[in-house]
């Protein structure tokens, strides 16, 4: 199994700042056959299911704000958040789904400092 | 508007089954592969099942490999996932979830609110 390991498990950021959010997978998840990482980021906020924020490592949802941006390729991946709101306060998530089983990561939960 | 609504939790004994079903509306439903992904009381995510969107193909986490079978009727626009010989540790806040793609090689892009299921004596 592939082992998705994300840093830091929690953040708190400043209203406005830049949040950063890590994710290692124990092999890579790029497919030369399709040049695409099979890395999403998903968003769970308390009490909602979970929502797709970023697919093929750096593509983002409709409807996802542009401040939301994903990059990263092989076996280390990057969750950036350029300006820092409070509706963005979750727990986010990375997932493989280069092979099966899909693996998530263990979360990191984002707070307002 | 994509909509999934889950259904079928309930307490259940350990060694006892449940049937949990995903009512899907808002696009061609044989057209996607379908997931279940479960969330234990204040833990992470984890993936369970995946199945076509023929329903021909379908692969499991290990840890329900042999218990849970993942199943689905395009007629009626509906996933099901059948658990067997549950265990304490199967309890969960189980999602239906619409894949991006037509592959079972795919993220999801859409969920639903979730269906509890409670495994206890």
């Amino acid at each position: 199994d592939i082992e998705m390991t994300q840093s830091p498990d929690s953040l708190a950021v400043s209203p406005g700042e830049r949040a950063t959010i890590n994710c290692k997978s124990s092999q890579s998840v790029f497919s030369s056959s399709s040049d695409k990482n099979f890395l999403a980021w998903y968003q769970q906020k308390p009490g909602q299911p979970p929502k797709l924020l970023i697919y093929w490592a750096s593509t983002r949802e409709s409807g996802v704000p542009d401040r939301f941006s994903g990059s990263g390729s092989g076996t280390d991946f990057t969750l950036t958040i350029s300006s820092l709101q409070a509706e963005d306060v979750a727990v986010y998530y990375c997932q493989q789904y280069y092979t099966i089983p899909r693996t998530f990561g263990q979360g990191t939960k984002l707070e307002i400092k | 508007e994509v909509q999934l609504l889950e259904s079928g939790g309930g307490l259940v004994q350990p060694g006892g089954s449940l049937r949990l079903s995903c009512a899907a509306s808002g696009f061609t439903f044989s057209d996607y592969a379908m997931s279940w992904v479960r969330q234990a009381p204040g833990k992470g995510l984890e993936w369970v099942s995946v199945i076509s969107g023929s329903g021909d193909s379908t692969q499991y986490a290990d840890s329900v490999k042999g218990r849970f079978t993942i199943s689905r009727d395009n007629s009626k626009n509906t996933l099901y996932l059948q658990m067997n010989s549950l265990r304490v540790e199967d309890t969960a806040l189980y999602y239906c979830a619409k894949e991006g793609c037509t592959s079972i090689r795919c993220y999801c892009n859409c969920w639903g609110q979730g269906t509890l299921a409670t495994v206890s004596s």
